[in-house]
């Protein structure tokens, strides 16, 4: 069965740069949510949206903005990266906002 | 706000015992959703099992079931039989209104040949 697709795996960048990373939820999947896991941390919730409009929103720093476009695929950018930046993120995607949420591999951001 | 607390930071069985982990929960809302998630070292985020506070019955998922306790706010989560696969981080989540879901810290799991 199909899963949620987060890419890049992996990613090294820099103090102050900027990075993208994408999310191609589960198909026919209408929810896709954003979370943030520090090292040795739980997931911290980011941001969702519900048909490609924003749905809720948590700690999401505003260096950081997200979207969910007409194919349902979302995308977190990061500006101004910082070290603290550095973390597993997940995306997860659901059908309807009362079914379990379907999780990614995740992407590891390293800032050096 | 809703809270979510797992006690046990770390639990560590035979293999083919039984294990339960302990989970407790904060929320004023009547209607919400619990689950456990697996995480092991590999790090993907693995759906284990889900119960719906209106259902009285505990949800079971072959090897895996929960003692929901809705008025203690309790959910605790047993592994039978346990396996050496079955070594993970396990997340305690709730989700509630704004369907976010709430971890609680985790508790590290380890089954020993």
């Amino acid at each position: 069965a199909a899963g949620v697709i987060q890419s890049p795996r992996h990613l090294i960048k820099e103090k102050r740069e900027t990075a993208t990373l994408k999310c191609y939820p589960i198909p026919r999947h209408d929810t896709v949510y954003w979370y943030q896991q520090g090292p040795g941390q739980d997931p911290q919730f980011l941001i969702s949206f519900y048909e490609k409009m924003q749905s809720d929103k948590g700690s999401i720093p505003d260096r950081f903005s997200a979207q969910q476009f007409s194919d349902y695929h979302s995308e977190l950018n990061m500006s101004s990266l910082e070290l603290g930046d550095s973390a597993l993120y997940f995306c997860a995607s659901s059908f309807g906002r009362d079914q379990p949420q379907h999780f990614g591999d995740g992407t590891r951001l390293s800032i050096l | 706000a809703q809270t979510v607390t797992q006690s046990q930071p770390e639990m560590s069985v035979q293999e083919a015992e039984t294990v339960t982990l302990s989970c407790t929960y904060d929320t004023s809302e009547n209607n919400y959703y619990l689950f456990w998630y697996k995480q092991p070292p590999s790090r993907q985020m693995i759906l284990v099992i889900r119960q719906e506070a209106y259902k009285q019955q505990n949800a079971t998922e072959n090897r895996f079931s929960v003692n929901f306790q809705k008025a203690a706010k309790s959910f605790s989560l047993k592994i039978s039989d346990s396996q050496l696969g079955d070594t993970a981080m396990y997340f305690c989540a709730l989700i509630q209104g704004a369907q976010k879901l709430v971890f609680g810290q985790g508790t590290r799991l380890t089954i020993n040949p």
